[in-house]
């Protein structure tokens, strides 16, 4: 089954301890993304990547890291978690045909810092 | 301003009525997406345009360039439809992030 896959699904932390939100894809997509939503924002993303070791950064990527050293996978790493990164992180991923093509997202982590 | 402004950002019907949703932009763009989340907060991508019309059983999707806006629309709508619709627009000029809308919030009353 295509799908996208994110782990984990809760999360809550306290500021400054560092965490690594998971992502992988089984579709052999080339572009894959973090973006978090939050109320009365919408969505805004993080950091894409279109191929392995290519990323770059979205509207929002202050506090957040990510690599790309597999096709598949595509981990998001808050290396010093504050409050105000508490929200709901979706990743997504989708062909690259010199534009990002349909994006199948993953279920959502839900993080709160305390 | 926000780059991307969607309109409503509610819009409650019954069903069976006809549902249009707008999506305009202030910047170029390569292409434009809809999104379908659902109450559980799955996201589900429903169409990627660039240019012209799409359509795919009850939704059709329109995009119009030239006036940078996109209209997203619903025939013979039901309960099940009722969701958070998202329109995100891909830029041009060399950028491959997306920038989203807020989403209009659609609740269809049986």
């Amino acid at each position: 089954e295509a799908q996208v896959t994110q782990n984990p699904r809760y999360l809550i932390t306290v500021t400054g301890k560092k965490l690594t939100v998971t992502c992988s894809q089984n579709m052999n997509h080339e572009y894959m993304s973090w973006y978090r939503q939050d109320p009365g924002l919408g969505l805004r993303q993080i950091y894409y990547s279109m191929n392995v070791e290519v990323t770059d950064k979205g509207d929002v990527p202050e506090g957040y890291k990510v690599s790309r050293k597999e096709k598949r996978n595509f981990p998001l790493i808050l290396e010093s978690p504050s409050p105000n990164q508490t929200s709901l992180y979706f990743c997504a991923s989708s062909l690259w045909r010199g534009t990002p093509y349909e994006q199948y997202f993953g279920p959502g982590t839900r993080l709160t810092v305390t | 301003k926000n780059e991307v402004e969607q309109s409503p950002q509610n819009l409650t019907a019954q069903e069976g009525e006809f549902i249009t949703i707008n999506c305009s932009y202030s910047v170029g763009i390569s292409a434009l997406h809809w999104l379908q989340q659902h109450p559980g907060g799955g996201i589900v991508s429903l169409f990627m345009l660039s240019s012209g019309k799409k359509k795919h059983g009850r939704l059709i999707a329109t995009i119009n360039i030239q006036e940078k806006h996109s209209s997203l629309h619903i025939t013979a709508s039901h309960p099940r439809d009722s969701a958070v619709y998202i329109c995100a627009v891909r830029r041009g000029g060399g950028a491959d992030g997306l920038t989203f809308g807020k989403g209009t919030h659609l609740i269809i009353q049986p």
